[in-house]
């Protein structure tokens, strides 16, 4: 267990829905990181959160929102959600900015049908 | 555009033998790289490669760092069936003040009893 919480570990949903993803850091850490891993990318970064706020953004879509709330946790919104949305989503955290690398949770399997 | 390519893309051999992974990377403002290690899930923390550390060992596992070429390889000896997995190398992008790691595609390492 690597302290990092992800629910749910699977998600199937029909297209044109809307999901939310929930991540618990490890305790103590401040940042939160979220990737999107499917077969032909790897592990594609979306967004960073530090301490409830929004800290670095990488190609996440529109369609994809996220937040992290004062008890640290943070939530990833997927919307509208196409068949190629359907990917492992991982959520990972550090205790600064990520310096000594991070530690990941089990990620959630979105499969959109 | 930063960027970190592995080779191969996947790799079979038998238990005892040796393999090297290899990793290039791209990015302008060179801070550590990172290896990992994803059997089926969460990715697990390997090594991190620095200026000031550019040779790592663990066990059977070993990396180290060429900053003048811009490349990392990571060394397993006698290889274990254990040691099937993807291994990712990762470097933290060129946005200042946080850690966004750009990950490669990943080698995946199959070991036959």
């Amino acid at each position: 267990d690597s302290g990092v919480t992800q629910t749910p570990k699977h998600l199937i949903t029909a297209t044109g829905q809307r999901v939310t993803l929930r991540c618990s850091p490890r305790s103590g850490d401040l940042s939160v990181y979220w990737y999107q891993q499917s077969l032909d990318q790897g592990l594609q970064f979306l967004i960073q959160y530090y301490n409830g706020e929004e800290r670095a953004k990488g190609n996440i879509l529109e369609r994809f929102s996220a937040q992290q709330f004062p008890d640290l946790h943070s939530e990833l919104n997927l919307s509208s959600l196409e068949l190629g949305d359907s990917a492992l989503y991982f959520c990972a955290s550090s205790s600064s900015g990520g310096g000594n690398g991070y530690t990941f949770g089990s990620g959630t399997r979105l499969t959109v049908v | 555009e930063d960027k970190v390519v592995q080779s191969p893309l996947s790799l079979v051999v038998h238990e005892g033998d040796t393999v090297t992974l290899n990793c290039s990377y791209e990015v302008t403002n060179f801070r550590s790289l990172l290896w990992y290690k994803q059997e089926k899930k969460a990715p697990t923390f390997l090594f991190m490669l620095t200026s000031s550390g550019i040779e790592k060992k663990s066990g059977r596992l070993s990396s180290i760092l060429d900053k003048k070429e811009l490349f990392s390889i990571l060394n397993i000896t006698a290889t274990q069936t254990g040691d099937s997995a993807i291994y990712l190398c990762a470097v933290p992008g060129t946005t200042s003040g946080t850690y966004k790691y750009i990950f490669g595609t990943g080698t995946r390492l199959k070991v036959l009893a």
